[in-house]
């Protein structure tokens, strides 16, 4: 299946400061790509839809000027979280489109 | 809301089949089945998909009623790395907006 990668694995930041989260995928071109976020025992949750060359589609309830999502190319979609906040602190994924969906493995964010 | 039920959790033992079933009653035509599971902290890992008929690959085995409103993954042999939250989800082919239900956690013991 196709591969997709996330940098970096984990982070920890202060509150306050932002972090930029990279998905990348390895073989394959996309034009779309989906960001979840994951609480701790909790499922997945889609944040937004982004969209190369576009604007991304956020959810109801993401705050698009919080999380700023950039998808320059065919390859790389970046999340990032502006003035992070403890409540931040979540697993991100992203996952890749077109036929099956298959996932990076994930960045886990604890904002101190 | 997802449109899949599954039962909460499960135990299976090592080297025995694991029948993991789903429940979507509410499926549309050209909606699939697919099968992600999730080891702790790691992101979903696709396992199978199906439309109508059954389907095999080297991971698993998925098994859906001739009504299609309900499904079973099926893993032959368990292992203790198949350990994991298992997420059936039904969608349109080129899939987006994924929405994951609560999943079956899969304990495979000794």
């Amino acid at each position: 299946g196709a591969v997709v990668s996330q940098h970096p694995s984990w982070v920890i930041c202060k509150s306050g400061t932002s972090v930029k989260i990279e998905c990348r995928s390895l073989d394959f071109q996309a034009t779309t790509m989906f960001w979840y976020r994951q609480f701790p025992k909790q499922s997945l949750m889609l944040m937004a839809t982004s969209n190369e060359g576009s604007k991304a589609t956020y959810e109801q309830g993401v705050e698009k000027d919080k999380f700023l999502i950039n998808h320059a190319s065919l390859t790389l979609s970046t999340l990032t979280v502006t003035s992070a906040h403890p409540e931040d602190s979540s697993f991100y994924i992203c996952g890749s489109s077109g036929g099956v969906q298959y996932f990076g493995p994930g960045t886990r964010l604890t904002v101190t | 809301d997802a449109k899949t039920t599954q039962p909460p959790s499960m135990d299976c033992a090592e080297g025995r089949a694991a029948n993991l079933p789903c429940n979507h009653s509410t499926i549309s035509g050209n909606e699939y089945v697919y099968w992600y599971r999730q080891i702790h902290s790691q992101g979903p890992q696709y396992i199978i998909h199906g439309l109508k008929n059954n389907e095999t690959n080297e991971m698993a085995s998925l098994i859906i009623t001739e009504d299609r409103k309900s499904s079973t993954l099926i893993l032959p042999h368990a292992t203790l790395r198949d350990t994991a939250v298992y997420y059936c989800i039904v969608d349109t082919y080129n899939t987006d907006k994924l929405i994951f239900g609560t999943g079956t956690r899969l304990q495979v013991f000794p």
